[in-house]
């Protein structure tokens, strides 16, 4: 049974700061892994897709990285701003025809102190 | 472009009453359609996926069902809700493997 971990829980930095979200999953056999984020009470919102041929991926200020061998990802986040505070869900997807579920962490909050 | 909405928004009902929670997709066709739950210190949990009208998977035993009455539209229910059923219940759709698209949410308080 899959299983995908976030570390830290939380996180609090001070604005301007880079930092590092951390995802590791158990099976290695994924079809890809993605990075949402969610705001208080809100829906989630999609930020990068990574598939399990792909290394990283990027989207302005966002870098995330992927090493399926290891069952690890990452989620660099450049010149953080208070904007960028919310829950951020790691979520992998797994091999098969058929295969629909996405393995949800627990997420990561992280708070950007002005 | 897609737009994905739930309804209510949010819900408070007494243990042992029915349950109706509506998703509807619009501006796509045959989307897959997804029903999450998030429990407090807890991850998202699939419910049940669809993947056409009538055709409902579950992913785990539990005190609710789900419908597909429409092409876009996903409904999650009830007979009795227990107190455990509270949460924050979210709707996506898809239309490949890939990206999920997520509702804004029900937030399910059971008294």
């Amino acid at each position: 049974k899959q299983e995908v971990t976030q570390i830290p829980a939380a996180l609090s930095v001070p604005e301007g700061e880079n930092l590092v979200l951390n995802c590791s999953f158990t099976d290695s056999a994924i079809y890809n892994l993605q990075w949402f984020r969610q705001d208080p009470g809100k829906g989630l919102t999609s930020l990068l897709l990574i598939q399990s041929s792909q290394r990283e991926q990027t989207s302005g200020r966002l870098n995330a990285s992927l090493d399926k061998s290891s069952g690890r990802s990452t989620l660099y986040i450049a010149a953080s701003q208070p904007g960028d505070s919310a829950t951020y869900l790691c979520a992998v997807r797994a091999t098969g025809a058929g295969s629909y579920q996405l393995t949800f962490g627990k997420g990561t909050k992280l708070s950007v102190i002005p | 472009s897609q737009t994905i909405h739930q309804w209510p928004a949010t819900l408070v009902q007494p243990v042992g009453s029915p349950l109706s929670l509506e998703c509807t997709v619009e501006g796509t066709s045959n989307p897959n359609l997804y029903w999450y739950r998030q429990a407090a210190g807890r991850g998202l949990q699939l419910l049940f996926y669809s993947v056409g009208i009538g055709q409902i998977s579950s992913e785990v035993p539990q005190n609710l069902s789900a419908s597909r009455p429409q092409d876009r539209q996903f409904i999650l229910s009830s007979k009795k809700l227990l107190l455990s059923d509270s949460g924050f219940y979210l709707c996506a759709w898809s239309m490949t493997a890939d990206t999920q698209y997520f509702g804004p949410g029900t937030r399910l308080t059971v008294l």
